[in-house]
């Protein structure tokens, strides 16, 4: 079964850096989209990142651009998400979400993995 | 790149319809067929309940349907039942990014 299980998460001081990992299993990696998508504890969902299944297309929302980096490494099934320059507002559980097959939704989750930026 | 407009709580009893909107531009939700729903119960990771605007996943229940006109999207819940209660989040596609709701909270009286 598709699995998808987000690493890396923690707590870690403004302007620090963090990288998240997730690791796919149970489908074929490089034939889907991946994406990342946080929500803010008692938030709504933010979508974050896409990168496409040749890792050639990358997208972020305007308020982490400059400062995070999706990429993958498709012959190990890994998503990264390198986080730098952390604000307070990127506090959130960050989700790791794999794009239906040429389609344009989410339709696995990871669990999420927690991420507080606080000093 | 602001987030669609949903209303934030919505309410029926059990076995009862209800109805939840999400309304974007001409440039996400009105420009394209890809509307997709989420459900999130408390503490748990969203599940995708309808994509491509009405369009059900398997072993999604035939109770959710989605539809969509001009620039509104709605996701609708028939035959209420008590495990319906979740935050419900509306997305769609916008060019080079995707955007999401603001949620919706249905409670089942």
């Amino acid at each position: 079964q598709v699995q998808l299980v987000e690493s890396g998460g923690g707590v870690v001081q403004p302007e620090k850096s963090l990288r998240l990992s997730c690791a796919g299993s149970g489908f074929t990696f490089n034939k889907h989209a991946m994406h990342w998508v946080r929500q803010a504890p008692g938030k709504g969902l933010e979508w974050v990142a896409l990168i496409s299944d040749d890792g050639k297309r990358i997208y972020y929302t305007d308020s982490v651009k400059g400062r995070f980096t999706i990429s993958r490494d498709n012959s190990k099934s890994t998503l990264w998400l390198q986080m730098n320059g952390l604000r307070t507002e990127d506090t959130a559980v960050y989700y790791c979400t794999r794009e239906g097959f040429r389609a344009v939704f989410f339709d696995y989750w990871g669990q999420g993995t927690l991420v507080t930026v606080s000093s | 790149q602001s987030a669609l407009t949903q209303p934030p709580s919505a309410s029926g009893s059990p076995g009862q319809s209800v109805a939840i909107s999400c309304t974007g531009t001409s440039s996400d939700v009105g420009g394209y067929n890809y509307v997709s729903w989420y459900q999130q119960h408390p503490g748990k990771a969203p599940k995708l309940m309808i994509y491509e605007v009405s369009k059900r996943p398997s072993g999604v229940p035939d109770r959710f349907s989605g539809s969509k006109s001009g620039n509104t999207a709605s996701l609708t819940v028939s035959g209420l039942q008590a495990e319906d209660e979740a935050d419900y989040y509306c997305s769609s596609y916008a060019g080079s990014n995707n955007l999401f709701g603001g949620g919706t909270k249905l409670t089942v009286l």
